[in-house]
């Protein structure tokens, strides 16, 4: 079945204490993103990446790092973490960011809490 | 820089009846793609529906339909028909088709609640 699967599903940690979020999908994408949803803002981009070893800073970077080392795989890092990152997180993938129709495929999300 | 603006926090249609949600955006690239996505109250993130800017015909997919008006910079979300499973949060996103396409960028969110 072609999904894009993170983990952990829900998580709570407390303040400074390093994380990582994973990401991974199935389907060849080149394309993958992360997103955090919180309440009255919609989603916002955290950073994305358009191939392997190719990433880039979204609207809200701070605080976050990413790496993509292998075309399915793209982690999410809170090196420290703090209370204001607490929030949903999406990952998604699409076949490619060029061109007309590029529907991104959504992870399940991931509940952080840090407190 | 881009804007999608989604003007109705939430909105109640009775069921079988047609809804239309709002959803304006900025944007200087001179082409760029719009989506609408759904999320039900189990929080996925759901594709409805996909406009390009140079789209001649307004999308359709089933019970959704993008009206899409480039001079006003609009592309509402209209749901014919509606059913009780539609009830949920509705996002409007956009991005660039050029060199910036990687960035995508989401409205607040319309909660469309749907009436028995």
């Amino acid at each position: 079945e072609a999904q894009v699967t993170q983990n952990p599903r829900y998580l709570i940690t407390v303040t400074g204490k390093k994380l990582t979020v994973t990401c991974s999908q199935n389907m060849n994408h080149e394309y993958m993103s992360w997103y955090r949803q919180d309440p009255g803002l919609g989603l916002r981009q955290i950073y994305y990446s358009m191939n392997v070893e190719v990433t880039d800073k979204g609207d809200v970077p701070e605080g976050y790092k990413v790496s993509r080392k292998e075309k399915r795989n793209f982690p999410l890092i809170l090196e420290s973490p703090s209370p204001n990152q607490t929030s949903l997180y999406f990952c998604a993938s699409s076949l490619s960011f060029w061109g007309s129709y590029n529907e991104q495929f959504f992870g399940p999300g991931t509940r952080l809490t840090v407190l | 820089a881009q804007k999608i603006t989604q003007t109705q926090p939430g909105m109640f249609v009775q069921e079988k009846e047609a809804v239309t949600l709002d959803c304006t955006y900025d944007t200087s690239d001179p082409s760029y793609g719009l989506f609408w996505y759904k999320q039900p109250s189990s929080g996925e993130m759901i594709f409805l529906i996909y406009q390009g800017s140079y789209d001649q015909q307004n999308a359709t997919e089933g019970r959704y339909s993008l009206n899409f008006q480039k001079a006003r910079k609009s592309a509402n979300l209209v749901i014919s028909a509606s059913q009780l499973g539609d009830s949920a949060m509705y996002f409007c996103a956009m991005r660039g088709l050029g060199n910036q396409g990687g960035k995508l960028i989401f409205g607040q969110g319309t909660e469309l609640s749907v009436k028995p």
